[in-house]
């Protein structure tokens, strides 16, 4: 059963516009979440992350939020720029749990 | 240049004929795991290693082994392999839990 979950499998968005990646969580033990960026044949790189202890972290033109009461976080990407365009997978972890769960990625596409 | 290296990077093989993939990181990472990526399942994790000598089941280790005999490398094991784990193979480490996961570039296999 898929503990995290990205319902949208893609997003196009236009070169200086806002993308919003949404993800959902079902453990309420999960306690700290992160965003993973790939480009096609690569490995997944680590964008940001953000502990349950907050609610928004900011990197740049990344910021991620995060609402535990609906178990919901979402990635939002400002201005959006064509080198963006990539899959985005996010990821929860939890207290006593060394793996991660990572989500079924979101393919964003920034049109120029 | 830190890194997580997998070799090799393509590999096409028939159902029963054992083989390894390898990997190995050069940060002095504690924690190194095993994901496969297919279609529409995202990342699933295959198995962890907390440390030297410290190995533990993900979610989808059926058909698969590991060894951590030392901090660097993890290998991959498909003692007979099927069909069924024609997939794209990513290895990646970190210093423990809460930590960013460094990926290597990743390991296509096809299982004939």
């Amino acid at each position: 059963d898929q503990q995290v979950k990205q319902n949208s499998p893609s997003l196009s968005v236009q070169e200086g516009r806002i993308s919003i990646l949404n993800c959902d969580y079902t453990n309420s033990m999960f306690d700290y979440f992160l965003w993973y960026k790939k480009y096609p044949a690569e490995g997944p790189t680590f964008l940001i992350s953000i502990s349950s202890i907050k609610d928004k972290n900011e990197d740049g033109r990344f910021t991620v939020f995060l609402n535990k009461s609906a178990k919901h976080l979402s990635l939002h990407i400002v201005p959006s720029q064509p080198g963006d365009s990539a899959v985005y997978f996010c990821a929860a972890e939890g207290p006593g749990a060394n793996n991660l769960f990572f989500g079924t990625g979101t393919r964003l596409t920034v049109i120029p | 240049e830190a890194q997580v290296t997998q070799n090799p990077r393509y590999l096409i093989t028939v159902t029963g004929k054992k083989l390894t993939v390898t990997c190995s990181q050069n940060m002095n990472h504690e924690y190194m795991s095993w994901y496969r990526q297919d279609p529409g399942l995202g990342l699933r994790q295959i198995y962890y290693s907390m440390n030297v000598e410290v190995t533990d089941k993900g979610d989808v280790p059926e058909g698969y082994k590991v060894s951590r005999k030392e901090k660097r490398n993890f290998p991959l094991i498909l003692e007979s392999p099927s069909p069924n784990q024609t997939s794209l193979y990513f290895c990646a480490s970190s210093f423990g839990s809460y930590n960013e996961q460094f990926f290597g570039p990743g390991t296509r296999l096809t299982v004939l």
